[in-house]
């Protein structure tokens, strides 16, 4: 299955300043996924990013609030935008594995906190 | 659409007992279903899968049945151990193209010695 990289793992952001996410994974993937995993909840997935087209959003969250960035088939990038307390979460990327495994990966996840 | 839904937690348990975390899914066709793990601190990753009705997805001991007629897929544990505590998230996806996960709310497993 894929090795993916996410950074930063963890980072304390002032409220009204943008933090950029990155993913690299160690193979070509059509399909990464966004997700948010605020404290105590389950994840939410906040975006579908295939190369070369613009992210698909999920309802409640915004391309303004959460641009993502999908240059080639290893890299992608969330920004999160205008930060508040609420937005404090873990994000993760993720990819599917192979059609007939039908696993998907995540990446270790990037702790926020904004304060 | 399509949903799951597990049993609350935290499951508290000692050491060596039997684990069971229900979980049973809503979909418009056959999704594929999985269990991940969260261990404190970590990511998530992968502890098993079952693509079909009947499928038994097993791994570390953990064992899972897909269950179409009840639409169920129960994470199961003969003899839990306390590097087990951890949070379990059940999610399935469709088989069509390339489909998100839905997951449910996680049941956060607590094991003592």
């Amino acid at each position: 299955s894929a090795v993916i990289s996410q950074k930063p793992s963890r980072d304390i952001c002032q409220r009204g300043t943008s933090l950029t996410i990155q993913c690299q994974v160690d193979s070509q993937v059509t399909m990464m996924f966004w997700y948010r995993q605020q404290p105590g909840q389950s994840l939410t997935l906040i975006a579908t990013a295939n190369q070369g087209s613009e992210a698909t959003y999920e309802s409640g969250f915004v391309i303004d609030k959460f641009p993502i960035s999908r240059p080639n088939l290893t890299f992608s990038t969330l920004t999160v935008s205008n930060m508040s307390p609420e937005d404090s979460s873990i994000y993760l990327c993720s990819v599917e594995g192979d059609r007939t495994n039908y696993g998907y990966t995540f990446g270790s996840g990037t702790r926020l906190t904004v304060v | 659409g399509d949903s799951v839904t597990q049993m609350e937690g935290p499951v508290t348990l000692s050491e060596e007992a039997f684990l069971t975390i229900n979980c049973t899914y809503t979909a418009t066709g056959y999704p594929s279903l999985f269990w991940y793990v969260q261990y404190p601190g970590e990511g998530l990753q992968l502890l098993l899968k079952a693509t079909k009705a009947d499928d038994k997805g097993s791994n570390k001991g953990f064992e899972a049945t897909y269950r179409k007629e009840t639409t169920s897929f129960h994470l199961e544990k003969g003899s839990v151990q306390v590097s087990d505590s951890a949070v379990y998230f059940c999610a399935l996806s469709m088989n069509t193209g390339f489909q998100k996960l839905v997951f449910g709310t996680g049941t956060r497993l607590l094991v003592s010695p």
